[in-house]
């Protein structure tokens, strides 16, 4: 099973700044991996796939970046929706895994 | 609307049998894969089953497998997860998802709002 190391577990972002996510594999996934955003009592929503192209209708602030075992999440100016979790899975193999979250608060 | 909405979530004994269910719209449900996905009180998300368009092939997370079935009726439009044996540790949300993508591009890209099972005496 492969396994998802996303960090930090909580970080703390001012308005306006720029976010960064890490998610790490413990091995190569190639580019298949997804990042998802999940607020308080919702699902979760697919918002990055193939490690750096952007599902439908997510804004342009969210990129991602990575291959490998190496990968980022970007939100390049938190807006006030944009605090929440945030999830990397892998799909290269099965079974499909995700890494533990990385919870973006307000500073 | 395109959506999918869980269903049969509620509080059960350990060792005891619960089916969920969960109803698809809006979209041909048979040209997609269906997934179910669960998330513990606090936890993140965990995969568990996964069935292709036809339910022709099917997989299991080790957690689950030999305990919990997925089947779904494409006559109906929907997918269900019958879950046997349950112990404490399946307490949960549980939300089946979409497989909208590739074959290769095994995503989740539509999501019900999920239901809730307690295991607990």
């Amino acid at each position: 099973e492969i396994v998802m190391t996303q960090s930090p577990a909580t970080l703390s972002v001012s308005p306006g700044e720029r976010a960064t996510l890490s998610c790490r594999a413990s091995q190569s996934v190639s580019s298949n991996l997804a990042w998802y955003q999940q607020k308080p009592g919702q699902a979760p929503r697919l918002l990055i796939y193939d490690a750096s192209t952007g599902a439908a209708g997510i804004p342009a602030r969210f990129s991602g970046s990575g291959s490998g075992t190496e990968f980022t999440l970007t939100i390049s100016s938190l807006q006030s929706e944009d605090f929440a979790v945030y999830y990397c899975q892998q799909y290269d193999n099965w079974p499909l895994t995700f890494g533990g979250g990385t919870k973006v608060e307000i500073k | 609307q395109v959506q999918l909405v869980e269903s049969g979530g509620g509080v059960v004994q350990p060792g005891r049998s619960l089916r969920l269910s969960c109803a698809a719209s809006g979209f041909t449900f048979n040209y997609y894969g269906m997934f179910w996905v669960r998330q513990a009180p606090g936890k993140g998300l965990e995969w568990l089953a996964v069935i292709w368009s036809d339910g022709g092939k099917k997989y299991y997370a080790d957690s689950v497998r030999g305990r919990f079935t997925i089947s779904r009726d494409n006559s109906k439009n929907t997918v269900d997860l019958q879950m046997d044996s349950l112990r404490a540790e399946d307490t949960a949300v549980y939300y089946c998802a979409r497989w909208g993508y590739s074959a290769r591009q095994i995503l989740f890209d539509l999501w019900g709002r999920g239901t809730l099972v307690t295991v607990s005496s």
